[in-house]
């Protein structure tokens, strides 16, 4: 059982956006500004999308975007597009014992 | 380009150990730390433990504790996890992970299967 909260799926028409919420509690999301988000495609290692909740690292698209509200963080895509179509995992700090927790993973569809 | 180049895949018995070894390229490895993250097949991600290539201090998750060490060797930019008395649930793909950004991983290794079988 992941320490995060993730819906297991999420689906969305190509030019839609979605939105893959992401549940901890005030000792991981909701105490630290460090959630990451990754994606992975099937048989690749993660890519890091969003760190430091709202960042983007160098040539991820502006179409992903992040957010967080107390102990929930939130990862957006706009415009979908066919390529999105992968797992999206969350990550927070959650202290000095646990440096980081990740999600269950979230499979984004692209219908 | 920045790479992390893993050694090749394992087969263990329940019981025994194995090191993985991490080779960084295209930074200067003792900027950063480098963590370990596995995956065991179909299932999500799991942080497994951390190690400062600067000081060598480590920070291993509370499940790992006394069967986990994790090393460097700075002179070959080389990271090494060695986990111990291996069971049948450990059967993952470890990923050693590192970059810039506190508690995130920008750069990833390709990865190395660990099977435990007996």
């Amino acid at each position: 059982q992941s320490a995060l909260t993730q819906p297991p799926s999420a689906s969305g028409s190509p030019g839609q956006s979605v939105t893959i919420a992401c549940t901890g509690t005030s000792s991981d999301v909701g105490g630290y500004n460090y959630v990451s988000w990754y994606q992975q495609y099937p048989g690749r290692a993660p890519k890091l999308m969003i760190y430091e909740v709202t960042k983007r690292p160098s040539g991820v698209p502006d179409r992903f975007s992040g957010s967080k509200s107390g102990n929930t963080a939130s990862l957006t895509v706009s415009g979908l597009q066919a390529e999105d179509e992968a797992d999206y995992f969350c990550s927070s700090h959650a202290g000095s014992n646990n440096f980081v927790v990740f999600g269950g993973g979230t499979r984004l569809t692209v219908l | 380009q920045v790479q992390l180049v893993q050694s090749g895949a394992e087969v263990k018995k329940p019981g025994a150990s194995v090191k993985v070894s991490c080779k960084a390229s295209g930074y200067t490895f003792t900027n950063y730390g480098i963590s370990w993250v596995r995956q065991a097949p179909g299932q999500g991600l799991e942080w497994v433990g951390w190690i400062s290539t600067y000081t060598g201090v480590t920070n291993y998750a509370q499940k790992f504790q006394g069967r986990l060490t994790m090393t460097t060797d700075t002179s070959t930019s080389t990271a090494f996890m060695e986990l111990r008395s291996l069971r049948s649930d450990d059967t993952a793909v470890f990923y050693c992970v590192s970059g810039p950004w506190v508690h995130s991983f920008d750069y990833w290794g390709q990865g190395t299967l660990v099977t435990i079988s007996s």
